[in-house]
């Protein structure tokens, strides 16, 4: 059975930091895409960012470019995405999901809350 | 980017009723659209993908057709399960986009 499980979400200021982990499980981590999708509260669901299987291509929302970098580490089936600067519009659930395209499997998500 | 828009924004419906959720892309995606459910505090199921490809676990009242730009997501004999929010997702070009959504409600 495919599991994603994220971590790391939580309560920051703004300008702050956050890094967010996604524990894969129950296929081959190293053979797909994967992404992270946020949900703000009561939202719609906006591609934050995507990373190929070898890590060669990556792509960003511009929402986040330049402040968040997704990456993978297939010899421990994990993803992370790394946060900075973070503002309180991404205050949002936090998907982590496997890009079969399109997405097939999605995580439980984690809450980003950015507050002063 | 490509900018979905789906209609309308709320449906009620009676159950056994079936209900039909249009999705627009600002620009041809060609096949390349999913539908997806989403019930509160969970993530999105994919029930649809390549416009017409149900997924397997997914009953067949659920069907998908269009493309290029128009595509349609028909529910047939509405069921207590199906009351949810719906989302269309084109990934034929990055950043893949989301509609907004159809929440499908009792009536």
């Amino acid at each position: 059975e495919v599991q994603l499980v994220e971590s790391g979400g939580g309560l920051v200021k703004p300008g702050g930091s956050l890094r967010l982990s996604c524990a894969a499980s129950g296929f081959t981590f190293d053979v797909y895409s994967m992404m992270w999708v946020r949900q703000a509260p009561g939202k719609g669901l906006e591609c934050v960012a995507s990373i190929t299987r070898s890590s060669a291509f990556i792509n960003y929302a511009d929402s986040v470019k330049g402040r968040f970098t997704i990456s993978r580490d297939n010899a421990r089936n994990s993803l992370y995405l790394q946060m900075n600067s973070l503002r309180v519009e991404d205050t949002a659930v936090y998907f982590c999901a496997r890009d079969q395209s399109p997405i097939d499997h999605w995580g439980r998500g984690t809450l980003v809350t950015v507050s002063s | 980017e490509i900018v979905m828009t789906q209609s309308p924004a709320t449906l009620s419906v009676s159950p056994g009723e079936s209900a039909t959720l249009s999705c627009r892309a600002s620009q041809s995606v060609g096949s390349d659209l999913a539908w997806y459910q989403q019930k509160p505090g969970q993530a999105p199921r994919l029930l649809v993908y390549g416009a017409s490809t149900r997924v397997t676990a997914i009953p067949g009242r659920f069907s998908g057709s269009g493309s290029g730009t128009e595509f349609t997501l028909t529910i047939s004999s509405l069921q207590s399960e199906d009351f949810a929010v719906y989302y269309c997702l084109q990934y034929n070009t990055w950043p893949d986009t989301f509609g907004q959504g159809t929440k499908v409600q009792i009536k």
